[in-house]
């Protein structure tokens, strides 16, 4: 069964802090891990996403850090805000050319930026 | 554009009972999915379609079905409401990996 396992359940950091949210899966098919980001009453929205080709990929204060061998991938918030405060989903997709791309996602992290 | 739109926002049935959700995009996106999200579970795929007329099962797709007969909307058909039913339903559009999310419809079976 394809799974994508998600840890912490719940995060809450500092304001200025770090926030670290770790994914990891088992299916070596996977070619493309997205992280989500979802606020209260909201559809999830793509933060950023990352190919098994880079090892790390930044957009602003999000990073994903990529650990092929392990089958790990990482999201680190850098200066987290208040406004960051939201549900992190990881994700990943396997989808081969001709295929229906279908995500499957980890089980979320919900993370408090307190001030 | 105003993306993946979705109907109703909020849903009460009784047990037995019937309802379509309705998703529409205006992005011709070719794939467009259905997910339940339940609290701690993450989002699991229902259905999900690759064009007009093509659809396939997801990973939970027991009492639900779906049709797709335009590019522009795939609703989802709850025959039988059953409380397992109880959840928030996503509707998204993709034109491939990313995947554009409806704002949702949270549904109640009593």
């Amino acid at each position: 069964q394809q799974q994508v396992k998600q840890s912490p359940q719940s995060l809450i950091v500092q304001k200025g802090g770090i926030s670290i949210i770790n994914c990891a899966y088992e299916n070596t098919a996977f070619d493309y891990f997205p992280w989500y980001q979802q606020f209260p009453g909201k559809g999830p929205a793509l933060l950023i996403a990352i190919r098994p080709d880079v090892s790390e990929k930044k957009e602003g204060r999000f990073t994903i850090s990529f650990n092929k061998s392990a089958k790990q991938f990482s999201l680190h918030i850098m200066d987290s805000q208040p406004g960051d405060s939201a549900t992190y989903f990881c994700a990943a997709d396997g989808a081969t050319t001709g295929t229906a791309s279908k995500l499957t996602f980890g089980t979320g992290t919900r993370l408090q930026v307190t001030l | 554009n105003a993306g993946v739109t979705q109907t109703p926002k909020f849903r009460i049935l009784k047990i037995g009972q019937s309802m379509t959700l309705q998703c529409a995009q205006d992005m011709n996106h070719n794939y467009m999915y259905w997910y339940r999200q339940d609290p701690g579970m993450g989002l699991k795929l229902i259905y999900y379609s690759v064009g007009a007329g093509i659809t396939d099962k997801g990973e939970v797709p027991n009492g639900y079905n779906v049709s797709r007969s335009t590019t522009e909307d795939f609703p989802l058909r709850l025959e039988l409401a059953a409380p397992s039913q109880t959840s928030v339903y996503f509707c998204a559009s993709s034109p491939y990996n990313e995947q554009f999310f409806g704002p949702g419809t949270r549904l109640t079976v009593l």
